[in-house]
């Protein structure tokens, strides 16, 4: 079955400087998470936002939601070296436990 | 620290091979979950659990099967590894769907 979206697939950028990441999905959602993936290990769980919330932040990350759009982003202020990762989202389905994972962007941080 | 554990980090198996790879958490989570993950592909379901002794084919479950005969263990068999099996498989729990999702760190399978 096709998966969420992420766009950028990829992102390079340099120290300090924000990363935003995109993604999309298709059904209507309960609510929707983030990940990161650091090379070869397992995901770890970033943040959650409803489906009746628009933003929620968490230290220097910021997630929006636009359930009218069918859309999220995630973004990371004043980017550092150790933010170098694969970053997914996941879109929790309404009416049954269905989680769906995007494809995921990598991010590349420049020190 | 709770936990998902995963028995290997790596493993190479033979085509046709029966293989078995478990995952326990420490957490009393009823949900338990097998993903695969391929380049371009994302996470792909494989099965999942809601309790003990309790199983639901994910997107992909053909070629693999699996048992929870305790709630902390989730194992997931390849009746007879082949080569397209070749993947990370990540195990994963969480308490409810209103919760993220804690993973362990995967295991890399490689079938020759």
């Amino acid at each position: 079955s096709q998966q969420g979206e992420e766009d950028p697939q990829a992102l390079s950028i340099q120290e300090g400087e924000n990363a935003t990441m995109n993604c999309s999905y298709k059904t209507s959602i309960n609510n929707l998470q983030w990940y990161r993936q650091n090379s070869g290990r397992g995901l770890v769980h970033l943040i959650l936002i409803r489906s009746n919330e628009r933003e929620k932040h968490s230290g220097r990350l910021r997630v929006t939601l636009d359930t009218s759009k069918k859309s999220s982003s995630l973004l990371i202020t004043a980017s550092r070296a150790a933010d170098t990762a694969s970053y997914f989202c996941a879109s929790v389905n309404t009416g049954g436990f269905k989680t769906i994972f995007g494809a995921g962007t990598r991010l590349f941080v420049k020190a | 620290d709770v936990k998902v554990t995963q028995s290997s980090r790596y493993l190479v198996k033979r085509t046709g091979e029966k293989v078995f790879l478990e995952c326990v958490q420490d957490m009393d989570h009823e949900n338990m979950f097998w993903y695969r993950q391929d380049p371009g592909l994302g996470l792909r379901l494989i099965y999942f659990s809601y309790d003990v002794k309790m199983k639901e084919k994910g997107d992909i479950p053909e070629g693999y099967s699996v048992s929870r005969e305790k709630k902390e263990r989730f194992s997931l068999i390849l009746e007879s590894a082949s080569t397209n099996q070749t993947s990370m498989y990540l195990c994963a729990s969480t308490s409810g769907q209103n919760y993220g999702y804690t993973f362990g760190s995967g295991t890399r399978l490689t079938v020759v």
